[in-house]
C-alpha cells in the first residue's frame, strides 16, 4: 500500500516563503502531484513531478527526490488567498491510482 | 472551470435509499477517478476506470458501485445509504495513465450528498 505523510498545519506570514514537505512510501511510482483545496471546493492542480528536481511555476515550486521518497512544495510571496489545504498525492499502478495524503492546512497571517 | 462536470451538485436523501452520481470527464480524457471526502477528512480514493474498464479499486464499500460508459461518462451508485455516507464526492479525469510529465488530473466541483 501507500503511506503519505504531511504536516497537519502550518502558519506563515504574508509576503514570506513557506515549504510544505511530503514523504511517501509506495511501489510502482508514476509521479507526484500537489493540489490546493479551499474548504468545500474542488482540489486545484498546482504541480506534477515525475523526475527528480525542481519544477517552478510562478510563485509555486515543487521538488522531488525519488530515492528519498520526498517532495516539497515551496510557496513564495505568500498572499492571504493562499490560506488553504495543500494536498500531496502519489500516482501509482501505471497511473491507475492516485492516493492523497491528509493535507497540510496552511494559514497565512498578516 | 476544469472541464469535468458532475451532477447533481447537491443531493439530500434518506437512509436506506439509493442515489446515482454522474461525471462527465474532460473532452478526450479516458480515465475517471472517484473520491469521497467526508467533513474535515482527506480525499479517499474509491475507484478508477480507463476507457470503460475498471483499473484500480480503493476503499470502496460493497454498497457502492461504479461504471464507465462507452461515451466515457461515469456513474457512481450508492445504495442502502447510511448517515456516515454523507460527504462530498469528487470525480476527476486524466488523459491517460502513467505517461510522462505534463499529465494532469483535473477535478470536478463535486457532488454534496447529505443523508438524513
Amino acid at each position: 500500500g501507500q503511506n503519505i505523510d504531511q504536516p497537519t498545519e502550518m502558519t506563515a506570514t504574508e509576503g514570506a516563503i513557506v515549504q510544505i514537505n511530503c514523504t511517501y512510501q509506495t511501489s510502482g511510482f508514476n509521479g507526484l502531484f500537489w493540489y490546493q483545496q479551499h474548504a468545500g471546493e474542488a482540489p486545484t492542480f498546482l504541480s506534477y513531478n515525475v523526475l527528480d528536481g525542481l519544477e517552478e511555476k510562478g510563485r509555486f515550486s515543487s521538488f522531488l527526490s525519488r530515492s528519498k521518497g520526498y517532495s516539497y512544495l515551496l510557496l513564495k510571496e505568500l498572499q492571504m488567498k493562499d490560506s488553504a489545504s495543500y494536498l500531496c498525492a502519489v500516482w501509482t499502478g501505471g497511473g491507475n491510482k492516485l492516493t492523497f495524503g491528509t493535507g497540510t492546512q496552511l494559514k497565512v497571517e498578516l | 472551470d476544469s472541464g469535468v462536470t458532475q451532477t447533481p451538485k447537491h443531493l439530500i436523501t434518506a437512509t436506506g435509499q439509493r442515489v446515482t452520481l454522474r461525471c462527465s470527464p474532460r473532452s478526450g480524457d479516458l480515465s475517471v477517478y472517484w473520491y469521497q471526502q467526508s467533513l474535515d477528512q482527506g480525499l479517499q480514493f474509491l475507484i478508477q476506470y480507463y476507457n470503460g474498464e475498471e483499473r484500480a479499486k480503493g476503499n470502496i464499500l460493497e454498497r457502492f458501485s461504479a461504471q464507465q460508459f462507452p461515451d466515457l461518462h461515469s456513474e457512481l451508485n450508492l445504495s442502502s445509504l447510511e448517515l456516515g455516507d454523507s460527504a462530498l464526492y469528487f470525480c476527476a479525469s486524466s488523459p491517460r495513465p502513467g505517461t510522462a510529465s505534463g499529465n494532469t488530473i483535473y477535478f470536478g466541483e463535486g457532488s454534496w450528498l447529505t443523508v438524513v
